[in-house]
């Protein structure tokens, strides 16, 4: 039962090229989260899926897109990357409905030169 | 707005020490509150739940915490704190409309000294 994974681990992106984060999970969970982390500000939601094939913003979503594929699959794209989305990524899943735990993937370091 | 503070963005304690980490929040209704550990270079892990009933909660690893509801706190402990405890912890509060979305505060760095 490997939970969540993300790939890749880590990137370098140059200003304005694009990428695609991948999430996968292997709970069942109907919800999954993308988020950033910066120093001093926590975790802070990008974008969420309720269930499969509903995706809704969260608090810092600009610049970013979001794809549910499957139950399984939930994808964070930057179209054009900004320095200002030098971060590390996690991904998220759980149950849904009542108010579960999340549960983490182990992160995606992304530097935007 | 719905908001989660930690005050302390660093703690030092002796290993050995007893520990509490502040955790306050903002919310009109009853909150949903978590406390998450990380690792370096890991992703979050959940030590403890807060939802209903008993204010005392207890978790993994030792740690406890405590939903004070009269000062909107739900401060972490734990009375002996050891070199792997060195991590950083958030508290957070699930949001009250459908998602189950979680608020972060800004976190708190521990550091243990031998």
């Amino acid at each position: 039962n490997a939970g969540v994974t993300q790939t890749p681990k880590f990137q370098v992106l140059k200003t304005g090229q694009s990428m695609t984060l991948q999430c996968a999970q292997d709970m069942n969970h109907n919800s999954m989260y993308w988020y950033r982390q910066d120093p001093g500000m926590g975790l802070r939601l990008i974008y969420y899926s309720a269930s499969e094939g509903t995706t809704d913003k969260g608090e810092v979503p600009n610049g970013y897109n979001v794809s549910r594929l499957n139950k399984r699959e939930f994808s964070l794209r930057l179209e054009s990357a900004a320095p200002s989305q030098t971060s590390v990524y996690f991904c998220a899943s759980t149950p849904g409905g009542q108010p579960y735990e999340q549960y983490f993937g182990p992160g995606t370091r992304l530097t935007v030169t | 707005a719905q908001s989660v503070t930690q005050p302390d963005i660093h703690i030092t304690v002796s290993e050995g020490a007893s520990l509490e980490l502040r955790c306050n929040y903002s919310y009109g209704a009853t909150p949903y509150l978590f406390w998450y550990v990380q690792s370096p270079g890991q992703g979050l892990q959940l030590l403890l739940k807060y939802f209903s009933g008993d204010t005392l909660v207890q978790g993994i690893k030792g740690f406890e915490a405590e939903f004070k509801r009269s000062q909107s706190s739900f401060n972490l402990r734990k009375p002996s704190v050891h070199w792997s405890d060195a991590a950083e912890y958030f508290c957070a509060v699930v949001r009250n409309n459908a998602g189950n979305m979680l608020t972060f505060g800004g976190g708190t760095r521990l550091m243990v000294k031998p």
